[in-house]
């Protein structure tokens, strides 16, 4: 049950777009669709962004899009706004009805 | 509204027990899975444990295996989480969420600091 390994930190301008990678192993994000992306502003609940690797909940922006190459994940945010600003957390069904997070990547808006 | 709210958390000495609750509300409770998850402080989430609809199947990560409980009483819309020879590195805000293979929405998390 090893972390997914995403970079500590992201960064870009308002406007610019930003893509965060989650990288696991064929056990995990390699190997299922159930790759899901949560967004979390410190102090708040966590709020799910992106849910089996490409799907968007309703009431998220289109900005917000997920994606996945072997076992990496991606979420790439479009137009960014200073709202986006906020740590992102990538999760894996990791098989054997286990569930592994990311260490997670703090994306800071310029 | 959906609503998770989170309760129990609190200080407990290293070796000591706490159960939390979570309240869900807005939703029919007992047609999800649902999922506890915990971040440490200063570091990332981890996934703990998670409950079938009907409480029939229940995973743990290893680190928790056969030190803490999930469960649930549809009746009351109400999930557990029963948490027994705790160690410091338990310390952690605690979440609810509902879901299995992903998890919307969540609570705002409940405190537990171990002690040594």
């Amino acid at each position: 049950q090893s972390a997914l390994t995403q970079p500590p930190s992201a960064s870009g301008s308002p406007g610019q777009s930003v893509t965060i990678s989650c990288t696991g192993t064929s056990s995990d994000v390699g190997g299922y669709n159930y790759v899901s992306w949560y967004q979390h502003h410190p102090g708040k609940a966590p709020k799910l962004m992106i849910y089996e690797v490409i799907k968007r909940p309703s009431g998220v922006p289109d900005r917000f899009s997920g994606s996945k190459s072997g076992n990496t994940a991606s979420l790439t945010v479009s137009g960014l706004q200073a709202e986006d600003e906020a740590d992102y957390y990538c999760s894996s069904y990791a098989g054997s009805n286990e569930r592994v997070f990311g260490g997670g990547t703090k994306l800071t808006v310029l | 509204e959906v609503q998770l709210v989170e309760s129990g958390g609190g200080l407990v000495q290293r070796g000591g027990s706490l159960r939390l609750s979570c309240a869900a509300s807005g939703f029919s409770f007992a047609n999800f899975w649902m999922t506890w998850v915990r971040q440490a402080p200063g570091k990332g989430l981890e996934w703990v444990a998670n409950i079938k609809q009907d409480g029939g199947e229940k995973y743990y990560v290893d680190s928790v295996e056969g030190r803490f409980t999930i469960s649930r009483d549809n009746a009351k819309n109400s999930l557990y989480l029963q948490m027994n020879s705790l160690r410091v590195e338990d310390t952690a805000m605690y979440y609810c969420a509902r879901g299995k293979y992903d998890n919307d929405p969540w609570g705002q998390g409940t405190l537990v600091t171990v002690s040594s």
